[in-house]
């Protein structure tokens, strides 16, 4: 069974940096598909998609948050890491981390989406 | 970017209704739509993949269909259990959700 859980500051000023840890269990990051999304949720607004982290430490940034985001993975520790420079009180919202499956389709190549979540962490950016 | 938008926003519905949730893509996406639920306070659930693929463990009242640009999540007979929030999500070129649909009591 797989589990993640989320964990970091429940509040940061303006201008930090946001470090985020997603702890799991239930499957290995040194094994070959394997990948950890961040995903955040803003009050009452949509899912965004934020950055992925794959077993063979191929990384995947949302092209507008780029610049500010950093992920990183400890496979002994069954963690990865996610952090976010120059907080702003519009990044105010939940954070969650996902385990994302693979599947090879062939004339399509391989896929990846998110089959089991977090339950997140509130992360509100306030002076 | 693939935007992704969901109609409608709310949706109220009594206990055996036949509830539709549209999705559509900005460009077509083939068939790589996800669909989840969520409730306040919860970790979303996966319920369909692949458009129309149901996730182990999933009720066989809930359906997905479509490809390209428009996609429909139905559930045939809305239970108890069914009040939440639904989000459509596009994988084929990065991930991008809709704006999620709440179901709620009628």
């Amino acid at each position: 069974q797989i589990t993640l859980k989320e964990s970091g500051p429940t509040l940061v000023k303006p201008r930090q940096t946001l470090t985020l840890t997603c702890s799991f269990s239930g499957f290995s990051l040194s094994t070959s598909g394997m990948g950890v999304g961040w995903i955040r949720q803003p009050p009452g607004k949509a899912l965004e998609w934020l950055a992925l982290i794959y077993w063979n430490d191929d990384k995947r940034y949302s092209p507008s948050l780029e610049s500010r985001l950093t992920i990183t993975k400890d496979t002994s520790k069954n963690q990865v890491v996610l952090t976010m420079t120059n907080m702003d009180p519009v990044d105010t919202g939940t954070y969650h981390c996902a385990h994302s499956r693979r599947e090879f389709y062939y004339g399509s190549g391989t896929r990846h989406w998110f089959d089991t979540w977090g339950q997140g962490t509130l992360v509100t950016v306030s002076s | 970017d693939i935007q992704m938008t969901q109609s409608p926003s709310t949706l109220s519905a009594s206990i055996g209704d036949r509830v539709t949730i549209t999705c559509r893509a900005s460009q077509s996406i083939g068939s790589w739509l996800a669909w989840y639920q969520q409730k306040p306070g919860k970790a979303p659930k996966l319920l369909i993949y692949k458009a129309s693929s149901l996730e182990s463990g999933v009720p066989s009242r809930f359906s997905g269909s479509g490809s390209g640009t428009e996609f429909t999540l139905t559930i045939s007979s809305l239970q108890p259990d069914d009040f939440a929030t639904y989000h459509c999500q596009q994988y084929d070129n990065y991930w991008t959700f809709g704006q999620g649909t709440k179901v709620e009591i009628k």
